[in-house]
């Protein structure tokens, strides 16, 4: 258990449609990462943010973005999907430690766009 | 850019057989390695990660790795695996502060009786 979790554990989207994913943080981990892990592949990092902040953001297109909430809340929203955005979504908290900071991930949710 | 390479896709070996699974990065600075286990249908578990220091790192039921800067290797081992011990493992690389991790495609272990 790492104190991680996210919300809806699997859904199922159509094409074009929007999708709202939800992760909640441990207590008092001030940064959050969202990964795309698809099928076979290792997780690639979508963005981070920290103290409600984008902090960093990996190749992906403006159609995915997040917010950050004083809660230890996050989510990862992504508008107009296509069938490539199937894939596992993983968010990961931490703490910022300037250095090597353990993140910890939640189970993930399971997006399937048909 | 900074990559993280996984030798091997699967790694099949018997229980109580000694097992090595190989990570190998690239990276011109000064890197922060880590090694994560992926039960089925589950999120990311850190084994053990390697900041600076010594370079033999121990973990979480009995699993270690070794940094190698010269090979810019981080394999990780186990003496004598279990049953349970059958997941997905995942090598990856952060630089600097509070950034991104890169992944490796992972490697399937299955640990069979």
């Amino acid at each position: 258990e790492t104190g991680v979790t996210q919300s809806p554990t699997h859904l199922i989207k159509t094409r074009g449609q929007q999708v709202t994913l939800r992760c909640s943080s441990q207590s008092g981990h001030n940064t959050v990462s969202w990964y795309q892990q698809a099928l076979g592949q290792g997780p690639q990092f979508i963005f981070q943010y920290y103290r409600e902040e984008e902090n960093g953001r990996g190749n992906f297109p403006p159609r995915f973005s997040g917010l950050q909430f004083p809660n230890y809340s996050s989510e990862l929203n992504v508008n107009a999907l296509e069938l490539d955005d199937s894939a596992l979504y993983l968010c990961a908290s931490s703490v910022r430690q300037g250095a090597g900071e353990t993140q910890y991930f939640g189970p993930g949710t399971r997006l399937l766009v048909l | 850019a900074q990559s993280v390479t996984q030798l091997d896709s699967q790694v099949p070996v018997f229980e109580e057989a000694p097992v090595e699974l190989r990570c190998n990065y690239s990276s011109s600075v000064s890197v922060y390695l880590f090694w994560y286990v992926q039960y089925p249908n589950q999120g990311l578990q850190l084994l053990l990660k390697y900041l600076s220091g010594s370079t033999l790192v121990k973990g979480i039921n009995g699993f270690e790795a070794e940094f190698n800067k010269s090979q810019t290797s981080f394999h990780l081992r186990k003496p004598s695996v279990h049953i349970s011990d059958t997941a997905e493992y995942f090598c990856a690389a952060g630089q600097g502060g509070s950034e991104k991790l890169v992944f490796g495609k992972g490697t399937k272990l299955t640990v069979n009786p």
